[in-house]
């Protein structure tokens, strides 16, 4: 079963809302997830290392005051996204790591969330 | 920095034959992991096969199987006897230590024909 839950699955919003997706690691305790963004026909690119207890880590060009994430627990991150407009409609997906496994375990995706702006 | 490439952005294979999907990286690094990930039209990240850069031995998973040559920092995915549900993108995937992100390829749409 799933060991990372990601809600919601998909959200269609107006253009100047705020749009909050969680990401829970469900059976293991995640003290960093990573937050990724797909768009149409594109590949998978870091937007942000969360960690818990302390402040996001962002990549380059991504705005850190467009994109919150707060990591207040080990088994929740969320990404919220201020002020939405529609170039911020993508796919955003999250995955985290179970620190109790082996260096060459994989990480675990949530199964993503498709956000429309208007 | 590390770098993934993924040179062919589509592939197709007649149903029950063999193919080959193409992945270089680039990395200073000494050690490292190597993903292969199928994504669907879900689009679930679904792991396919994985490698240890230490390990010589090429990793095997029932019909996949992957030709890992270190020193030409190369990494394809071979599917055998391909199924259609095995359409699909692939990315090939780069990771340095234990909790850090991953690195992926641009992708290769692989389409199974009947």
């Amino acid at each position: 079963g799933a060991v990372v839950s990601q809600h919601p699955s998909w959200v269609i919003c107006k253009s100047g809302t705020s749009v909050k997706i969680e990401c829970r690691s469900l059976d293991f305790q995640a003290t960093t997830m990573f937050w990724y963004r797909q768009f149409p026909k594109q590949s998978l690119m870091l937007m942000a290392t969360s960690n818990e207890g302390s402040k996001a880590t962002y990549e380059q060009g991504v705005e850190k005051d467009k994109f919150l994430i707060n990591h207040a627990s080990l088994t929740l991150s969320t990404l919220t996204v201020t002020s939405a407009h529609p170039e911020d409609s993508s796919f955003y997906i999250c995955s985290a790591k179970n620190p109790g496994t082996g260096k060459n375990q994989p990480q675990h995706f949530g199964d993503g969330t498709r956000l429309s702006i208007l | 920095a590390q770098t993934v490439t993924q040179s062919q952005p589509e592939m197709s294979v007649q149903e029950a034959e063999t193919v080959t999907l193409s992945c270089t990286y680039d990395t200073s690094e000494n050690n490292y992991y190597l993903f292969w990930y199928k994504q669907p039209p879900s689009r679930q990240m679904i792991l396919v096969i994985r490698q240890e850069a230490y390990k010589q031995q090429n990793a095997t998973e029932n019909r996949f199987s992957v030709n890992f040559q270190k020193a030409a920092k190369s990494f394809s995915l071979k599917i055998s006897d391909s199924q259609l549900g095995d359409t699909a993108m692939y990315f090939c995937a780069f990771m340095t230590s234990g909790n850090t992100p991953l690195v992926f390829g641009k992708g290769t749409r692989l389409s199974v024909i009947a």
